[in-house]
């Protein structure tokens, strides 16, 4: 039971650049999330889904999207990246949306 | 505006004492917290939540309190251990959970 995976760790972009961060889990849960980490901040989401096929946008949405073709996979597009988009980035799973969260090891970029 | 805060960016302790790590929040509606630790270069963990419907929820070392009136809670690890350190988030769930800026625990050997 490898629980969340997040795929690469480490990436750097140059600014207007594209990429797609990977998030898989493997605990058959329904809700998924994208979140990311700011030096002395706390998480934000930026979205989340409840199921396949369903996503919704949380607090920090603007310059990503997000698709959940199936259960396994929520994989988040950065479109033209930019400095701002510097962060470590963690995907989580829950059974239910008032459980605690899995998280993922995170990935970190950097926009240069 | 942070919803939940955490004063103390960083706490240090010696081992085999006390550590107390605060969180206070701002929306009466919360009715359901987490705490979270993170170690460097990992994702979150869950730690120990509590209900609104409770003041107090323990598991071993750790105990979570909550004060709704003052919209406070805490959490309480006995004894500490230099294993501890960590990063220490608060979350606390409105339409999604939101997490506090967290607070780093060091324990001394």
């Amino acid at each position: 039971n490898a629980g969340v995976t997040q795929t690469p760790k480490f990436r750097i972009l140059k600014i207007g650049q594209s990429m797609t961060l990977q998030c898989t889990q493997d605990m058959n849960h329904n809700y998924m999330y994208w979140y990311r980490q700011d030096p002395g901040m706390g998480l934000k989401l930026i979205y989340y889904s409840v199921g396949a096929g369903i996503t919704d946008k949380g607090e920090v949405p603007n310059g990503y999207n997000v698709s959940r073709s199936t259960t396994e996979d929520f994989p988040l597009r950065l479109e033209l990246a930019a400095p701002s988009q510097t962060s470590v980035y963690f995907c989580a799973s829950s059974p239910s949306g008032l459980s605690e969260q899995y998280f993922g090891p995170g990935t970190r970029l950097t926009v240069t | 505006d942070q919803q939940v805060k955490q004063n103390s960016p960083s706490l240090s302790v010696q081992e085999g004492r006390i550590s107390i790590l605060n969180c206070d929040y701002t929306n009466s509606m919360f009715d359901y917290f987490l705490w979270y630790k993170k170690y460097p270069a990992e994702g979150p963990t869950f730690l120990i939540s509590i209900s609104s419907i409770k003041d107090k929820n323990e598991d071993g070392r750790f105990t979570v309190f909550l004060n709704k009136s003052a919209k406070h809670l805490s959490l309480h690890i006995v004894p500490s251990q230099p294993g501890d350190s960590a990063v220490y988030f608060c979350a606390a769930n409105g339409q999604n959970f939101v997490f506090g800026p967290g607070t780093r625990l060091s324990v001394l050997p």
